[in-house]
């Protein structure tokens, strides 16, 4: 079985912009959820996505925005980007409990 | 407020040996605690998965236990191997709390031949 992918693996903005993050699940998978992983915040919860429902949501503001498709991909937009908003975005499909990573997108925020 | 903390320094010890690494939690009532091992560069791998009900659990060389009254799970690496080397980081699951993990700062672990 494939793993996740992640599209694109690196990309580069200015502040100000926006930015559209894309996660294909494994196969059969209908849970997908986003993490933003950085070296002073380690790794934290983003949102999850199961049947095209936001099912959870952790503590970020609105300019992160996600959603799913009737075939489980899911996407993840960031608005007005900021200088902060430099991380790697991580997303993770699973079935039951555990999950399955992707290698993440690199966003360097210039 | 809620922490869930992790050995911040680095583990290093020596082929061979038995690794343990700590994660507490504060003002959680997980449901489940995990753990996943991180490689410079890549997305975390999961390794184990414990319930709030189980005491410990193991899988080839590697054993961890969760102790619900210390509010700490242990994560052990038996036999360990210059390849262990890597980030390990545990995540619970707030009850009622589906998939959302809640994660560890992680412990990098380091084992010299």
């Amino acid at each position: 079985k494939a793993g996740v992918t992640q599209t694109p693996r690196y990309l580069i903005k200015t502040r100000g912009q926006q930015v559209t993050l894309s996660c294909s699940p494994i196969s059969g998978h209908r849970s997908v959820s986003w993490y933003q992983q950085t070296p002073g915040q380690g790794l934290q919860f983003l949102f999850e996505y199961f049947s095209e429902t936001q099912r959870n949501k952790g503590n970020f503001p609105g300019r992160f925005s996600g959603r799913q498709f009737s075939n489980s991909r899911s996407e993840m937009n960031v608005s007005t980007l900021e200088l902060g908003d430099s991380a790697l975005y991580l997303c993770a499909s699973s079935l039951e409990h555990e999950q399955f990573f992707g290698p993440g997108t690199r966003l360097t925020v210039l | 407020s809620q922490k869930i903390e992790q050995n911040s320094e680095a583990l290093n010890i020596q082929e061979g040996k038995t690794a343990t690494l700590t994660c507490n939690y504060t003002n959680y009532s997980p449901a489940y605690l995990q753990w996943y091992r991180q490689d410079p560069g890549r997305g975390p791998v999961f390794l184990l998965l414990i319930r709030e009900n189980e005491k410990e659990k193991r899988k080839e060389r590697l054993k961890v236990t969760f102790d619900t009254t210390l509010k700490q799970s242990l994560f052990h690496i038996t036999a360990s191997q210059p390849a262990d080397s890597a980030t390990y980081l545990c995540a619970l699951v707030h009850s009622g709390g589906y998939n959302k993990l809640i994660f560890g700062a992680g412990t990098r672990l380091a084992v010299h031949p």
